[in-house]
Parts: structure tokens; C-alpha cells; sequence
């Protein structure tokens, strides 16, 4: 039963390549977010898509584009991997954009580029 | 820049004793205020929320959160901790912005140990 699932858990990968990282939830929810969390542990938000419309941008490079097919997906794509690029990131999904409405987490997938 | 200030980088504690964890934000209009908890390998989980109405609020695992508007404050507590309580705390903030977007803002986090 698992509500908002990240694949793939583990990604290494070398400098220059690119990847991406899929997310979906099963929770019905109409709005999705992706965040990053560094090796201090801090946790930013990047982007949040509601409805599959891109409603927060974040100070993010542009080798970073999201991509929501449809509501239950949010996957994110990243050109020209740097090791700074290096931290666990994080998806999550609420029930609608507004103030408050908690939001529900992935377990996570852990980038690390050489 | 709204910020969250989490006092505590690492707490350690016995079992059975008292836990409080510091919280500040530094937006000064309305916001509603969360502590996640992260135990090691796992992703986050909600523990508490404050949206409004009662600033002593309840959360899971025996957790409370106070919210001090005047101190913009909302620490975390509970009395007794237990080895199982081992984990990263982060209290978040979403503040009442315009166009109203969640957008969580993050503390550093705070890990807490505790010892059998």
C-alpha cells in the first residue's frame, strides 16, 4: 500500500550523464513536490506541480526540469550531472496546493555522482 | 528570507528523560507550522501540525508542539523519550503567502540519539 513510491532507490552515476528519477502517488492528492536533501541533511523545496501545472520554481539550475504527465506522476529529469548534484531527493504529494494540507513523503532516492 | 532556526544540531539523552527541541521562524505573518520526523533510513513522517485554535497541540508517539506567536516559537516536547525515539527532527514552516502555494520551508533538522 504504498502511498507516494520513488524509483529508483539508489542512483550512482557519472559526472556529465544524465538521469531521471520517477515519483507517483496513489493517494488521489492534486499537488506534487519534489525537494533535496543535502549531506547536512537540510531539506529544500525545488518545484511543485498542481494539476500538472508548475505552481512553485524554486532558485533551481535549469539541468533540473520536471516533468508531470498527469496528476498521480511527478518525475524529474537532470542534464549534465555534477557532484554537488550528490544528496537524497525527495518526493511528496498533498490534496490541493493550499496552506497547510500535509504532505506525504517518498522514501527517497539517494544520487550519487562520481 | 523566511528562515527556521532549529537551536539543537545533536541531543543526546538517556531513556526516560525529557525531551525539548527548539523551533524559530522568522516570517512574522500567519503560518502553519509542522514537526516531520525522519528515523535513520526511512523518509519523513508528520508527527504534529499547528494550523490554529489551541497552541498546545498533540501529536503521535506522545509528541506536543507549543506555539508562542510572541516568541515565534513552537517547540517540540515530550516527557519521556525511549531508544526508539532515535531519529532527525525538522519542524517546517508554511508561511501565508501570496498566492498561498504550500510551500514547506525546513529547518537544519535535529538528531536526536537516545541511550538505553
Amino acid at each position: 500500500d504504498t502511498a507516494v513510491s520513488q524509483t529508483p532507490k539508489y542512483l550512482v552515476t557519472q559526472m556529465g550523464n544524465d538521469k531521471s528519477i520517477k515519483c507517483e502517488q496513489n493517494l488521489g492528492h492534486d499537488t506534487m513536490y519534489w525537494y533535496k536533501q543535502d549531506s547536512k541533511k537540510f531539506l529544500k523545496i525545488m518545484f511543485s506541480y498542481n494539476n500538472k501545472e508548475l505552481i512553485i520554481n524554486e532558485t533551481v539550475p535549469n539541468r533540473f526540469s520536471p516533468k508531470s504527465p498527469d496528476k498521480a506522476h511527478l518525475n524529474l529529469h537532470i542534464n549534465s550531472l555534477e557532484l554537488g548534484d550528490s544528496a537524497v531527493y525527495f518526493c511528496a504529494s498533498s490534496r490541493g496546493g493550499s496552506l497547510g494540507n500535509e504532505q506525504f513523503f517518498g522514501p527517497g532516492t539517494r544520487l550519487t555522482v562520481l | 528570507a523566511q528562515s527556521v532556526s532549529q537551536h539543537n544540531h545533536h541531543v543526546i539523552l538517556s531513556e526516560a528523560a525529557s525531551l525539548e527541541l527548539g523551533c524559530n521562524y522568522s516570517y512574522g505573518g500567519t503560518v502553519n507550522l509542522f514537526w516531520y520526523v525522519q528515523y535513520p533510513g526511512q523518509h519523513l513522517q508528520l508527527l504534529l501540525k499547528y494550523f490554529s485554535g489551541d497552541p498546545l497541540v498533540k501529536g503521535i508517539k506522545g509528541f506536543e508542539a507549543e506555539f508562542i506567536k510572541s516568541k515565534f516559537s513552537f517547540n517540540l516536547r515530550k516527557p519521556s523519550v525511549q531508544w526508539s525515539d532515535t531519529a532527525e527532527y525538522f519542524c517546517a514552516v508554511t508561511p501565508n503567502l501570496s498566492g498561498g502555494y504550500n510551500k514547506l520551508i525546513f529547518g537544519a533538522g535535529t538528531r536526536l540519539a537516545v541511550h538505553p
